[in-house]
């Protein structure tokens, strides 16, 4: 079925530890976002990617970066994880080819900073 | 900027009972508004949408919007609650359309038997 992938689904790191979150979509959307959720903050966009090749900053970059491998893919990686980075991550995609078409999430990261 | 503001952290309402849940939001210019639900441990499923044209929006599972330009809100309504309505509710403003969209702070929303 169509849509969007994230894996994993949960992941437990020690302060300083270093992970990627991976995200990949089949819907042939251009634009990729990554949203962390934290209880009481909605959702905060960390980076996003407008297209193949491009990525650009949101509300929440910092100890975070972004790698736009493909049209499919799009990594979340912390270098050096801390315990503020505990969050629920959603990987979203939108088609831009509407300024009206909204946002498909996938099902979420859960990550524990100990 | 834009910025969304729901008042309401967590509502608890009966099933069968009708339902309003409120957002406010702030920006320049015509606003694209979105309504989001969350169920727990999934991702956010648009429930409607509003970018132009009648006020009044309907979406999924008998939901429905209004844009209320006069007082900056986009309260989504529900005549009769079901049990399974039970998630939390995210409303979203963005410029020309879901790019850098900004969301509210959610409201969680409890069904009582």
């Amino acid at each position: 079925n169509a849509g969007v992938t994230q894996t994993p689904k949960f992941q437990v790191l020690k302060t300083g530890q270093s992970m990627t979150l991976q995200c990949a979509q089949d819907m042939n959307h251009n634009s990729m976002y990554w949203y962390r959720q934290d209880p009481g903050m909605g959702l905060r966009l960390i980076y996003y990617s407008a297209s193949e090749g491009t990525t650009d900053k949101g509300e929440v970059p910092n100890g975070y970066n972004v790698s736009r491998l493909n049209k499919r893919e799009f990594s979340l990686r912390l270098e050096s994880a801390a315990p503020s980075q505990t969050s629920v991550y959603f990987c979203a995609t939108h088609w831009t080819g509407a300024n009206n078409s909204p946002l498909h999430f996938g099902n979420g990261t859960r990550l524990t900073v100990t | 900027a834009q910025s969304v503001t729901q008042p309401d952290i967590h509502i608890t309402v009966s099933e069968g009972a009708s339902l309003e849940l409120r957002c406010n939001y702030s920006y320049g210019a015509t606003p694209y508004l979105f309504w989001y639900v969350q169920s727990p441990g999934q991702g956010l499923q648009l429930l409607l949408k509003y970018f132009s044209g009648d006020t009044l929006v309907q979406g999924i599972k008998g939901f429905e919007a209004e844009f209320k330009r006069s007082q900056s809100s986009f309260n989504l309504r529900k005549p009769s609650v079901h049990w399974s309505d039970a998630a939390e509710y995210f409303c979203a403003v963005g410029a020309e359309g879901a790019q850098k969209l900004v969301f509210g702070q959610g409201t969680r929303l409890t069904i009582n038997p």
